[in-house]
């Protein structure tokens, strides 16, 4: 079935570093891809998006863009902030099985701290 | 944006009893979506419920383990039935916004069954 793989948690940096978290899917046709972010005692919420191959997403100064060749969708960011520290979860649109309907389906999550 | 609360925000249980989580929401939607998130492992949904009709469960999900209320637009319930240990997660209640699949998120109850 379609799948998402993140890179594995947690992952530690210094404010002002530079943030990938990789993201690679397994889907049938060409899903719908996106990042959601957990902030501490928070739900999760969007964070960014991307309906078709070469499509960037952004938001927040995080950018990820749709590589259908890599079957990708990395999460960066030039600079990361303490208030970035969160769990980061990559998850896409898969076509429903057996005649259901569409339904995300998610990572694992990584969990990202960033230091002063 | 919308905002939803669940209670409770953690629990502990023993084993063979119920627990049932709450989710309200600050307006009124169709859609409302339960997902397991169990430890080191991705959200599974575990069920869509609608306003008056019967909940749809995924696969591996039946509703006598986990059943759910949909009273009104505003308000669901989960309940994780007969608890055992490998029910120990953290469930979320979700509903879509504004975009498709732009799902907005409860922070979630985090369950330890011992």
């Amino acid at each position: 079935g379609d799948s998402v793989t993140q890179m594995e948690g947690p992952v530690t940096l210094s404010e002002e570093a530079f943030l990938t978290i990789n993201c690679t899917y397994t889907a049938t046709g060409y899903p719908s891809l996106f990042w959601y972010v957990q902030y501490p005692g928070e739900g999760l919420q969007l964070l960014l998006k991307a309906t078709k191959a070469d499509d960037k997403g952004s938001n927040k100064g995080f950018e990820a863009t749709y590589r259908k060749e890599t079957t990708s969708f990395h999460l960066e960011k030039g600079s990361v902030q303490v208030s970035d520290s969160a769990v980061y979860f990559c998850a896409l649109v898969t076509a429903g099985t057996q005649g259901g309907s569409e339904k995300l389906v998610f990572g694992k999550g990584t969990k990202l701290t960033v230091n002063p | 944006s919308a905002v939803i609360s669940q209670k409770p925000s953690r629990d502990i249980c023993q084993r063979g009893t119920s627990l049932t989580i709450q989710c309200q929401v600050d307006s009124q939607v169709t859609m409302m979506f339960w997902y397991r998130q169990q430890p080191g492992q991705s959200l599974t949904l575990i069920a869509t419920a609608n306003q008056g009709s019967e909940a749809t469960y995924e696969s591996g999900f039946v509703i006598d383990k986990f059943p759910i209320s949909r009273p009104n637009l505003t308000f669901s319930t989960l309940t994780v039935s007969n608890m055992s240990p490998e029910d120990s997660s953290i469930y979320l209640c979700s509903v879509e916004g504004p975009g498709r699949f732009q799902a907005f998120f409860g922070q979630g109850t985090r369950l330890t069954v011992v």
